[in-house]
């Protein structure tokens, strides 16, 4: 089983919202990630997670909040999200952060109204 | 900083054969990885070089030269469901390992 799931697929929030966007994966892979894409552009590396533990945070501002309850589960709260975050967010697995196969899932299509 | 350059635009006709080059420059170098992403999808893993050499996986061969910071993605018997972007994606580590990416080859096979 090499899937990586997200929900919801979509998500339309107002900028005063708080939401939060889900990710899991039964692959026993021990570091996710949170990517942000806009559209005809590469995947920005957000978050690293490597043994539930953040190991990278690339300077996301704080309204992007990730949490990761256990090996499987990755989220990230939304709150006070400005239009320019609307994008689509994807999370990714792999065995271990020195690992170059990452497994994504489909994503959560973002629109802050 | 990290930098990468690929190609932005590639076409090619069904049952070609075609390169995507990568070059890069980069601190803290761990490997070579290529990323498939069709229109409305998420990137698929294809492959990844840690080492200098090809590796070859079906009909896509990647290879990589650490010395010359350069990789390429080559693929063989083009078909029409080929047709998607390509992005090489540099793993680094330092503190951390993490996948920085290139801009994406966006590659059309005609028929």
């Amino acid at each position: 089983d090499t899937e990586v799931t997200q929900t919801p697929k979509h998500l339309v929030m107002g900028m005063t919202n708080k939401k939060s966007l889900k990710c899991e994966q039964h692959m026993g892979h021990r570091a996710m990630y949170w990517y942000k894409q806009k559209a005809k552009k590469p995947p920005e590396l957000m978050f690293v997670y490597s043994y539930e533990k953040l190991s990278i945070n690339e300077s996301v501002p704080s309204r992007f909040s990730p949490e990761c309850p256990n090996s499987s589960l990755l989220n990230l709260h939304l709150h006070a999200l400005q239009p320019e975050d609307s994008a689509l967010y994807l999370c990714a697995s792999s065995q271990g952060e020195k690992g170059g196969e990452q497994y994504f899932g489909p994503g959560t299509r973002l629109t802050v109204t | 900083g990290q930098s990468l350059e690929q190609p932005s635009e590639v076409t090619a006709v069904e049952g070609a054969i075609v390169q995507i080059n990568c070059t890069y420059q980069t601190s803290g170098f761990y490997g070579l990885s290529w990323y498939q992403q069709h229109d409305g999808g998420a990137p698929t893993f294809l492959s990844y070089n840690a080492l200098d050499g090809l590796e070859e996986t079906g009909r896509f061969s990647s290879f990589l030269s650490r010395s010359d910071s350069y990789g390429y993605l080559l693929l063989q018997e083009l078909q029409m469901k080929d047709s998607a972007s390509y992005f090489c994606a540099v793993l680094i580590y330092n503190q951390g390992g993490k996948l920085i990416f290139g801009q994406g080859t966006e590659l059309s096979v005609k028929p």
